[in-house]
This record gives C-alpha cells, sequence and structure tokens, in this order.
C-alpha cells in the first residue's frame, strides 16, 4: 500500500508569483484535503476535494484553488503569493464519501516559502 | 464560532506519571472528535476518535458533552509518548478543526 506523497519538498517563491503543489492520494482514497501549517499552529483547512469536485472550503480566499483528478491525486494552486502564505501545506487522503469523516493520512507536507 | 482550544502549548510530566492533555470544543452540533499525533520526524497520525471509544497506545479520552472536553488521558507516561498532540474536530462541510497542538515531553 503505497502512502500520500506530497511534491515538492520545499519550495521558495516571491510575492506576487504563482506556486502549484501537488498530491499523490493514498491506494483507494477517493478524497484529498488540503491544510496550511504555519509554525506553532495546528494545521488549518483549506479546501477537500471528493470525486474531483470541491467539497467543502475553509476560510481562504479564492487566490487558493485545487484541482483532483480523475486518478484522486490533486493540486493546490496559490496566486498573487503574500508572505504570510509561508507555511507548511499538508495534503491527507481519506475515504470518505460525501459528508462522512474518516481517518485522514497525511503527507509528509510541502514547505512554502515566499519571500 | 467553531473553535477547539489545547491551552497548553508544552506539557513536560516524568516517566511514568499520570498525562493528562486538554481539549475544548466550541461546537452547536454533535461533535465528532479526534486526537491526532505526530512524533519527530513522522507524519501526522490519527491517534483515536471518539466514537470508537478504543484505548490506543494506552490513551484514552472521553467525551463531555457537558463541558465541552475531550482530555487525552494515560495513566503512565512512557518516554516514547512525547510528541506533538492535535485535538480535533469534523464539523460540517467536511471540515476538520485542528487545536493549536500541544508538546508532550517526557523526562527520564
Amino acid at each position: 500500500e503505497t502512502g500520500v506523497t506530497q511534491s515538492p519538498t520545499h519550495l521558495i517563491k516571491t510575492r506576487g508569483q504563482q506556486v502549484t503543489l501537488r498530491c499523490s492520494s493514498q491506494s483507494g482514497h477517493n478524497t484529498v484535503s488540503w491544510y496550511q501549517q504555519a509554525l506553532g499552529q495546528g494545521p488549518q483547512f483549506i479546501f477537500q476535494y471528493y470525486r474531483e469536485e470541491e467539497n467543502g472550503r475553509g476560510n481562504f480566499p479564492p487566490r487558493f484553488s485545487g484541482l483532483q483528478f480523475p486518478n484522486y491525486s490533486s493540486e493546490l494552486n496559490v496566486n498573487a503569493l503574500e508572505l504570510d502564505d509561508s507555511a507548511l501545506y499538508l495534503c491527507a487522503s481519506s475515504s470518505s464519501g460525501r459528508d462522512r469523516s474518516d481517518e485522514q493520512y497525511f503527507g509528509p507536507g510541502t514547505r512554502l516559502t515566499v519571500t | 464560532a467553531q473553535r477547539v482550544t489545547q491551552p497548553e502549548k508544552l506539557l513536560s510530566v516524568f516517566k511514568g506519571a499520570p498525562v493528562e492533555l486538554k481539549c475544548n470544543y466550541s461546537y452547536s452540533g454533535s461533535p465528532e472528535l479526534f486526537w491526532y499525533v505526530q512524533y519527530s520526524r513522522q507524519r501526522l497520525q490519527l491517534l483515536l476518535r471518539h466514537i470508537s471509544r478504543e484505548s490506543i497506545k494506552g490513551f484514552t479520552a472521553d467525551l463531555n458533552k457537558g463541558e465541552t472536553s475531550f482530555h487525552l488521558k494515560k495513566p503512565f507516561a512512557q518516554e516514547e509518548d512525547s510528541a506533538m498532540y492535535y485535538c480535533a474536530f469534523y464539523s460540517s462541510a467536511s471540515k476538520i478543526i485542528f487545536g493549536s497542538g500541544t508538546r508532550l515531553s517526557i523526562r527520564p
């Protein structure tokens, strides 16, 4: 069984640029959630994708967007990067159906630094 | 507002002593609560969830709806319990709300 993988591991971007982060879900999982974890804080929910559709969104502006592909892998895109976007971005997959919660399996994260 | 509060950023106890990590939540519905743990250099992983009513690695957590609490307890701490612990609950719209975490340090 392959676990959740994320790429890249680290990334440095300049304010105003755009970034794409990638996540491959665990085998058999159809749901992917993205979280932002600032230093010293718990993960904050960005959004969730279930079977290629957005299935819930946290308090993040529209410049945070995502995609889920037919193989259930996912991308997180952030436009017009700001310094406060510097954080660890976590992806988690689960076998949740719509409106259900199951154990989430987390990836190792992508560390984004915006300068 | 939907919120999880973990009042202690750091909790340090001696090996063999009891452990209690505090968690309070604010949610108007019936919450589904979890404890997640992150050991050094490992990924965030589920420790236990209240609907399972299990004891995992000697840890238990009881949901107290009157006090809106879900404290994590272990009677005798072990050195391998040192980790970052996050309380979380599943709210509507498929959101999981995490607390800010408590770092548990077990002294030998």
